[in-house]
C-alpha cells in the first residue's frame, strides 16, 4: 500500500531563504506527483504536477523534482516570503486501478518570519 | 482557470440529520472526488466518480453515499449525521486523461453536534 511522507512537519525561516521541502513514497510505480498549498481554513491550490516520465517542473520561485527510483520528491523555494507561509502538501497517484484518486503526505506547515 | 466550488464553507448540523454536501465544476471534468480532512490524519479518500452515474468507494466510504446525476455536479450525502462526522470536506475534480491534475474546492466545515 503507497505511503506518502513528509518531513518536517514544520519549519520556520527567516524571510528571503531559500529553503526546500521533502515528500518521500513508498511504491515507485507512480503516475504523477502533485505539490500543493492550503492556508489555514482553505482548500488546496495545485501548485506543480510532475509526470512519471518528467524529471522536475517549475513555476515562478517554486521548482519540484522527482526521483522515482528512490522514491522522493522536493518542493524548493526560493527567495521565501511572509506570503509563502502556508501548509504544503504533497500526493501521488498510482498506476493502475481507480481513476486517479491521489495519497496524501500529512503535509509541511510552512511560516516564513519577516 | 477551473472553478470548483461547494454549497457551504460552514455547516452545523444535529446527529441523526441527513446532511447534503454538494460540489460543481465548470470544466466539464470526468472524474470527481470527495475527500475529509482531519488533524492528524490527513486529507482520505470517501468517494469518487469517473462519470455521470458511475462510483467507485475510496478508504473510508462508511456512513456516506455519493450521486452524480450531471457531469458538473457530485454530491455528498451523510444519511444520518453523527459527530464523528465533524470534519472538513473537500471536492475536487480531474480530466480523464492527462495530466489529471486535480482542481479542489474551497472546502465545506461541517460540525455535527
Amino acid at each position: 500500500k503507497q505511503e506518502v511522507t513528509q518531513i518536517p512537519a514544520a519549519l520556520s525561516v527567516p524571510e528571503g531563504e531559500n529553503l526546500v521541502l521533502n515528500c518521500s513514497f513508498t511504491d515507485s510505480a507512480i503516475y504523477n506527483l502533485q505539490w500543493f498549498r492550503q492556508d489555514p481554513g482553505k482548500g488546496l491550490t495545485s501548485l506543480l504536477l510532475i509526470q512519471s516520465s518528467q524529471r522536475e517542473q517549475t513555476s515562478g520561485r517554486l521548482n519540484a523534482s522527482l526521483d522515482k527510483s528512490s522514491g522522493r520528491s522536493t518542493l524548493y523555494i526560493a527567495a521565501s516570503q511572509p506570503g509563502d507561509s502556508a501548509t504544503y502538501l504533497c500526493a501521488v497517484m498510482n498506476y493502475g486501478g481507480s481513476q486517479g484518486n491521489l495519497i496524501f503526505g500529512k503535509g509541511t506547515k510552512l511560516s516564513v518570519k519577516p | 482557470d477551473v472553478k470548483v466550488t461547494q454549497s457551504s464553507r460552514y455547516l452545523v448540523k444535529r446527529t441523526g440529520e441527513k446532511v447534503f454536501l454538494e460540489c460543481v465544476q465548470d470544466m466539464d471534468h470526468e472524474n470527481m472526488f470527495w475527500y475529509r480532512q482531519d488533524p492528524g490524519l490527513g486529507l482520505r479518500l470517501i468517494y469518487f466518480s469517473y462519470d455521470v452515474k458511475m462510483k467507485e468507494k475510496g478508504d473510508i466510504p462508511e456512513g456516506y453515499s455519493v450521486s452524480r446525476e450531471k457531469k458538473e455536479r457530485f454530491s455528498l450525502i451523510l444519511e444520518s449525521a453523527s459527530t464523528n462526522q465533524t470534519s472538513m470536506y473537500l471536492c475536487a475534480s480531474s480530466s480523464g486523461g492527462e495530466p489529471r491534475e486535480q482542481y479542489f474546492g474551497p472546502g465545506t466545515r461541517l460540525t455535527v453536534t
